[in-house]
Formats: structure tokens, C-alpha cells, sequence
């Protein structure tokens, strides 16, 4: 099955950039969805087609896919960013099978 | 507005039967996939499956196929997970959540998730 690769945890400080990479075998061949999971809270999508916010996402959120990395770039991080951020993907290899990532804590020091 | 609203909290023993429920609203039900997600405590998002209410085509998870069994009712737009015997191992909680733009699409909106407890 095919897998997706987050690092368990990013830091960064209020104001500066954080990346968050997801990592799957020729992951630049599939289209790459990104949500937000804030404590206690459902989670929300920040990010669809690789690259497109939905209507409500700070345009400090954007995506890019290439190659085997796809990434999650919040900008001018605020401390409301400080939550869980998951990748997801269907699988065509499997009918119907849609995998996320592993996920990825940002903390705003 | 589009929403998905679901079914209360469930406190069970291990051993019987549950059933949790999803109602759409804002938008017509029978034309959008409908997904169903598990995040046991302190984990990350796991797809169990997901159903078509119009035709109610299903599709599951292979980790979760014959585990759980999704159904719908188009009448009263509302989709559901369920349980015949369930185990410790179930306890999370669950999303329900809308699939958009087509098969390669994302899950938008989720409904506000239902927490499943099963302890003897």
C-alpha cells in the first residue's frame, strides 16, 4: 500500500516560515490535499490540487508537488497556526483508496 | 451551507453493537461521496471507507474491510458507520466527511467527529 511520510513535528517562530514535507514514492504523479487539525477539533482543509486554497485560507497557506516531496508552506506563522497538519492522496494503485500522511505537529515558539 | 452534523458520543462494552450516524445538509446528498475517518487517541487520520448515497456504491479500507459496515439513507441524507461486536481497539473518534472533486478529490467539509468509547 502506498505510504506518506511526514515529520512528526516542525517549530518555528511567529512571523517566519514553516515547511512541512510529505513524503511518497512519485507522489508529483498524484494530486496532494493538506488539512489543519486544531486540538480538539475536526480537521480542515487548508489545501487542494496540489497548490489551491479553499475560500476562508489565509494566502499565508500555499502547496507545491514535485518528484517524491510534496509541501506545506505556511508564511508569517501566527500563533493560531499551532496545530496538527496532515497530507493526503487517493491511490489509484488500490480502487478507492485514499491515505494520509502521518502527520505533522507545528508548534509557534 | 454545506454540513455534515454527527450522531452524540457512545460509551460501550465490549461485545455489542453500534451503529453512528452522519446527516448532510446544504447541498444534495445523493451526489457526493461520503467518507468515514478514525483517529484513536493521541494518532492520526486513517480512512476506513467511503459510500456513494446515491446508488449507495461502497468501498472500503482494506484494514477496516469486514470490520465495520457503512450504509446510507438517501431519504433522510444521512450516512452511517457500524459495529456488530465491537472491541477496546475501536475506541476513537470517528469523522464523517464529504468527498469533492472526483475520485482524486478531498474530504470537505467534516462533521464535528463522534467520539466511540468501549471499556468493559
Amino acid at each position: 500500500s502506498y505510504v506518506l511520510t511526514q515529520p512528526p513535528s516542525v517549530s518555528v517562530a511567529p512571523g517566519k516560515t514553516a515547511r512541512i514535507t510529505c513524503g511518497g514514492y512519485n507522489i508529483g504523479s498524484k494530486t496532494v490535499h493538506w488539512y489543519q487539525q486544531r486540538p480538539g477539533q475536526a480537521p480542515v482543509l487548508v489545501i487542494f490540487y496540489d497548490s489551491d486554497r479553499p475560500s476562508g485560507i489565509p494566502e499565508r497557506f500555499s502547496g507545491s508537488n514535485s518528484g517524491n516531496t510534496a509541501t506545506l508552506t505556511i508564511s508569517r506563522v501566527e500563533a493560531g497556526d499551532e496545530a496538527d497538519y496532515y497530507c493526503q492522496v487517493w491511490d489509484s494503485s488500490n480502487d478507492h483508496n485514499y491515505v494520509f500522511g502521518t502527520g505533522t505537529k507545528v508548534t509557534v515558539l | 451551507e454545506v454540513q455534515l452534523v454527527q450522531s452524540g458520543a457512545e460509551v460501550k462494552k465490549p461485545g455489542e453493537s453500534l451503529k453512528i450516524s452522519c446527516k448532510g445538509s446544504g447541498y444534495s446528498f445523493t451526489s457526493y461521496w461520503i467518507g468515514w475517518v478514525r483517529q484513536m487517541p493521541g494518532k492520526g487520520l486513517e480512512w476506513m471507507g467511503i459510500i456513494y448515497p446515491g446508488d449507495s456504491d461502497t468501498r472500503y479500507s482494506p484494514s477496516f474491510q469486514g470490520q465495520v459496515t457503512i450504509s446510507a439513507d438517501k431519504s433522510i441524507s444521512t450516512a452511517y458507520l457500524q459495529w456488530s461486536s465491537l472491541k477496546a481497539s475501536d475506541t476513537a473518534m470517528y469523522y464523517c466527511a464529504r468527498l469533492g472533486g472526483g475520485n482524486s478529490g478531498w474530504f470537505d467539509p467534516w462533521g464535528q467527529g463522534t467520539l466511540v468509547t468501549v471499556s468493559s
